[in-house]
């Protein structure tokens, strides 16, 4: 079974640039979540999506960043003007819901990482 | 809201010894999950163990076991004969059913052969 994906692996854009950034859940994963970790810090929650409805948001920073999630499969973070402050690593997470199975965890993608110049 | 405290931002452990990894959290809640995940420099986060606050017997996972002490709010991670291929970030995390993961800062394990 395919684990988490995210695409790409590495993006290297210029402040005021959009990147959008992909995640395909393990097949059947009801939850789909993103985080951030900017260098050094946290990692920060940034949403969830239940299937295709947005469940919570209430970790994306600002209006810049626009999350997608069609159909209830893959996912897109969209950043749009990237500035600095956006660089770190972007992570895509899946979790089945709880009559389907699945014991509490989060499976993580390798995460992609994005730079602002 | 819940918060996960990792007070320890690196640690170092010879190979083959035991090395212990804290955690404190806060909530109000009863019944939630603990996860120990690790990300080594390939970054991918893998999950080490878990435990569901209800069970009140330690997770144990091979060379791999937990200090659950849920009157304290404490969660901590027992490494026993550790191998090089330990070294990596750890992370503690706090979850409730269907809600985001909450993570600690992280723990930076080095272990030295």
């Amino acid at each position: 079974e395919a684990g988490v994906t995210q695409f790409p692996s590495h993006s290297v854009i210029e402040k005021g640039q959009t990147v959008t950034l992909r995640c395909d859940p393990i097949s059947g994963h009801d939850n789909l979540y993103w985080y951030r970790r900017v260098m050094g810090k946290e990692i920060k929650f940034l949403l969830h999506f239940v299937k295709e409805s947005k469940q919570d948001e209430s970790g994306m920073p600002n209006n810049r960043f626009l999350a997608e999630r069609t159909g209830g499969t893959y996912s897109t973070l969209k950043v749009q003007p990237a500035e600095l402050e956006d660089s770190g690593v972007y992570f895509c997470a899946s979790s089945p819901s709880r009559p389907s199975g699945g014991r509490g965890e989060l499976f993580f993608g390798e995460g992609s990482r994005l730079t602002v110049l | 809201a819940q918060t996960v405290t990792q007070s320890q931002p690196e640690m170092s452990v010879q190979e083959a010894e035991t090395v212990t990894l804290s955690c404190t959290y806060d909530t109000s809640e009863s019944d939630y999950y603990l996860f120990w995940y690790k990300q080594p420099p390939s970054r991918q986060m893998i999950l080490v163990i878990r435990q569901e606050a209800y069970k009140q017997q330690n997770a144990t996972e091979n060379r791999f076991s937990v200090n659950f002490q849920k009157a304290a709010k404490s969660f901590s991670l027992k490494i026993s004969d550790s191998q090089l291929g330990d070294a990596a970030m750890y992370f503690c995390a706090y979850r409730e059913y269907g809600n985001k993961l909450v993570f600690g800062a992280g723990t930076i394990l080095r272990v030295k052969s």
